[in-house]
């Protein structure tokens, strides 16, 4: 079961919105509702942001919202601040024997 | 706290064995799915296996299956990842995960590193 696929990088400047993409198969992604997304700053262990696509636990704020369509998953971050600064991974489950599987991760970059 | 806090990790030689473990902390441990995820380093992460409530279902990835045992003990609110015939690409850090919401990783220990190596 390969990684899902996410740009490596993705900038913009304080206040700006920037959509980080995650693109998988209709074996995982495109197959269920049950990608998530998690924040992973330097050093720390990561913290989920969304489950079920498009739903916030409590605690996280509204700047990030993401959606689905097709194979492909999508995170926005709106208002970016400083603090965002941070790698960012989906996740979905897959009907493969895998069970889990990630995506490559991306670097938001504050500029 | 509600935490999880994993440890036992070190080094170990390549072909080795080594258990890590992962102590709950102030949330009822046995009504949860729980989960542990590597990261080898400058990488990116790895799902490595996964735990029912009552341990009636357990699902490993395939580059540890065989390999790797996963296992818990609600009564000590502990969950463990005992790894055998280890290699070096197992080198990681291991972070256990709760499974609070459905398909997804609500809860994140720190991680315990794992170093395989001759």
């Amino acid at each position: 079961q390969s990684a899902l696929t996410q740009p490596p990088s993705v900038s913009g400047s304080p206040g700006q919105s920037v959509t980080i993409s995650c693109t998988g198969t209709s074996s995982d992604v495109g197959g269920y509702n049950r990608v998530s997304w998690y924040q992973q700053p330097p050093g720390t262990a990561p913290k989920l942001l969304i489950y079920e696509v498009s739903n916030r636990p409590s605690g996280v704020p509204d700047r990030f919202s993401a959606s689905k369509s097709g194979n492909t998953a999508s995170l926005t971050i709106a208002g970016l601040q400083a603090e965002d600064e941070a790698d960012y991974y989906c996740s979905s489950y897959t009907r493969s024997k895998t069970f889990y599987v990630f995506g490559t991760g991306t670097k938001v970059i504050v500029l | 706290e509600v935490q999880l806090v994993e440890f036992g990790g070190g080094l170990v030689q390549p072909g080795g064995s080594l258990r890590v473990s992962c102590l709950a902390s102030e949330f009822t441990f046995k009504n949860y799915w729980m989960n542990w995820v590597r990261q080898a380093p400058g990488e990116g992460l790895e799902w490595v296996a996964n735990i029912k409530e009552d341990e009636s279902e357990i699902n490993y990835a395939d580059s540890v299956k065989g390999r790797f045992t996963i296992s818990r003990d609600n009564a000590q609110n502990s969950l463990y990842l005992q790894m055998s015939s280890l290699r070096v690409d197992d080198t990681a850090v291991y972070f256990c995960a709760r499974g609070g919401r459905p398909h997804a990783f609500d809860l994140w220990g720190q991680g315990t590193m794992v170093t395989v190596s001759s």
